[in-house]
C-alpha cells in the first residue's frame, strides 16, 4: 500500500492564481514526519519544509503555507498567488521512526504548470 | 556552503559497460543516501550509509550494483556490467544524523542513459 499519495498527477494554474496540492499519508506510527520537496525542471530536489507528528501548527513562508491535519492524515500545500518559477514537481514525503530504516517514503508528485 | 556534489551529472554509456557515480556529501552530515528515480517507480531508496557504514542495502536492486563510502566525504554507487533498464536519475543525499527526522538534502543527481 501507497504510504503518501498524491492523487493530483498534474495541475496547471494561471500565474497569481492559488493553488493547493493535495498529501495524504498512511503510518501506524505515532511519531513520523512529513516533509515536501521541490524538483523544478533542471531536475534538483529542493528541501521545502519539514514537520513532526507532534506539531500540527500551520505554517507559512512567504508565499507558501502548509496545512497539517492528523484527523484527515493529511499534510497540504497551498502557494498563494503562483508564480511561474513555481512551476515544479512537488514531492510530499513520509518518515517513520518506528521502521527503523532511515528511509523516505515519497509520493508520487504533483506536476505544477503556472502558465504566465 | 556547498551542497551535496554529484558527478559526473550526465553519463552515456553502451550496455555491458561499468558506471561509477560519484557523491561528496555535505561537510559534518553523517548520514547519506543514495536514490533512484524513474518514471515507473518514482523515488526509491537504493542503500544508506551512516558514519561510512552501509545501514540499509535492501533497496540494491541486483549484485551489478555496488555501494562504497570509504571516508566521510565520499560515495562511490557503481553499476557493473550496466543494462539499458538502469537508465535513470541517481541522486546522492546526505542528512545530518542518522535518525528518521532529519532532514535529508539531496544532490543535482545523475542522470544515466544506458544504451
Amino acid at each position: 500500500a501507497q504510504k503518501v499519495t498524491q492523487a493530483q498527477t498534474e495541475i496547471s494554474v494561471v500565474e497569481k492564481e492559488d493553488v493547493t496540492l493535495d498529501c495524504v499519508y498512511e503510518t501506524r506510527d505515532t511519531t513520523y514526519y512529513l516533509f515536501w520537496y521541490k524538483q523544478p525542471p533542471s531536475g534538483e530536489l529542493v528541501f521545502l519544509i519539514r514537520r513532526n507528528s507532534f506539531d500540527e501548527q500551520n505554517e507559512i513562508s512567504g508565499r507558501y503555507s502548509w496545512n497539517f491535519q492528523k484527523s484527515t492524515s493529511s499534510f497540504n500545500f497551498t502557494i498563494t498567488a503562483s508564480q511561474v518559477v513555481d512551476s515544479a514537481v512537488y514531492f510530499c514525503a513520509l518518515s517513520e521512526l518506528q521502521t527503523g530504516a532511515n528511509n523516505l517514503f515519497f509520493g508520487t508528485g504533483t506536476r505544477l504548470t503556472v502558465i504566465p | 556552503d556547498a551542497g551535496v556534489i554529484q558527478s559526473p551529472r550526465h553519463e552515456v554509456t553502451e550496455m555491458g559497460q561499468e558506471v561509477t557515480l560519484r557523491c561528496k556529501p555535505i561537510s559534518g552530515h553523517n548520514s547519506l543516501f543514495w536514490y533512484r528515480q524513474t518514471m515507473m517507480r518514482g523515488l526509491e531508496l537504493l542503500i544508506y550509509f551512516n558514519n561510512n557504514v552501509p545501514i540499509d542495502d535492501s533497496g540494491m536492486p541486483e549484485d551489478r550494483f555496488s555501494a562504497k563510502m570509504p571516508n566521510a566525504s565520499f560515495s562511490t554507487l557503481k553499476i557493473q556490467p550496466s543494462e539499458p533498464r538502469d537508465s535513470a536519475v541517481y541522486f546522492c543525499a546526505s542528512s545530518e544524523e542518522g535518525t528518521p527526522h532529519e532532514t535529508q538534502y539531496f544532490g543535482p543527481g545523475t542522470r544515466l542513459l544506458v544504451l
